[in-house]
């Protein structure tokens, strides 16, 4: 699946610094998601967002802070991380509720 | 919220070999995926399969919603099957895919 782009493809940041990584898709989906994968477990919903708002927070620490702008643009802010934060952050979207994931290539992040 | 298992958790495989993979879910779903997930970590949908069978090439997968499991058959295994495959239901009325806990597998040339 290549129709969900996510930006950039890595990235290493230090804990003091704050990123943003950015997820677009132009499928007219109206549900986008934020994932963590830490490495040999499986994905981590962490945000949801439906039309433009947000549906669901897993009790992610307020270090993550997630904007979706409009219906085809997610971002995830990242601000004052620790390194057991460093993993592969991946967005996907679907149509709706009854509809199949499409995911991007993800962020691979580490923090040092 | 829903429990998902897989197993076998490791499978090593021939190439030309066929195997089966399951997915257990504790509760009730509206639909399910199934994904490969690539050593690059590039997660493919394989499956969109809330109930039934479908087909696509040398992978099928079978899914009895009412029993809750679903199957994932892959015949005539190749080095470029070699990942992980999760399976990821969704209960109904919720937008949250929970994913097992995975399948890794190896084919051997």
């Amino acid at each position: 699946d290549t129709e969900v782009t996510q930006t950039p493809k890595h990235l290493v940041m230090g804990m003091t610094n704050k990123k943003s990584l950015k997820c677009e898709q132009h499928m007219g989906h109206r549900a986008m998601y934020w994932y963590k994968q830490k490495a040999k477990k499986p994905p981590e919903l962490m945000f949801v967002y439906s039309y433009e708002k947000l549906s669901i927070n897993e009790s992610v620490p307020s270090r993550f802070s997630p904007e979706c702008p409009n219906s085809s643009l997610l971002n995830l802010h990242l601000h004052a991380l620790q390194p057991e934060d460093s993993a592969l952050y991946l967005c996907a979207s679907s149509q709706g509720t009854v509809s199949p994931l499409h995911f991007g290539n993800g962020t691979r992040l580490t923090v040092t | 919220g829903i429990q998902v298992e897989q197993s076998p958790p490791d499978l090593i495989l021939q190439e030309g070999a066929n195997s089966t993979l399951r997915c257990n879910f504790s509760d009730s779903v509206n639909n399910l995926q199934w994904f490969h997930q690539n050593p690059w970590g590039q997660l493919i949908n394989l499956f969109y399969i809330p109930s039934g069978t479908k087909q696509n090439g040398r992978l099928s997968a079978t899914t009895v919603a009412t029993e809750r499991y679903s199957l994932l058959y892959i015949s005539s295994s190749q080095t470029t099957d070699s990942g992980v495959y999760f399976c990821a239901p969704r209960g109904s009325g919720t937008y949250k895919y929970i994913f097992g806990t995975g399948t890794r597998l190896k084919v051997l040339a």
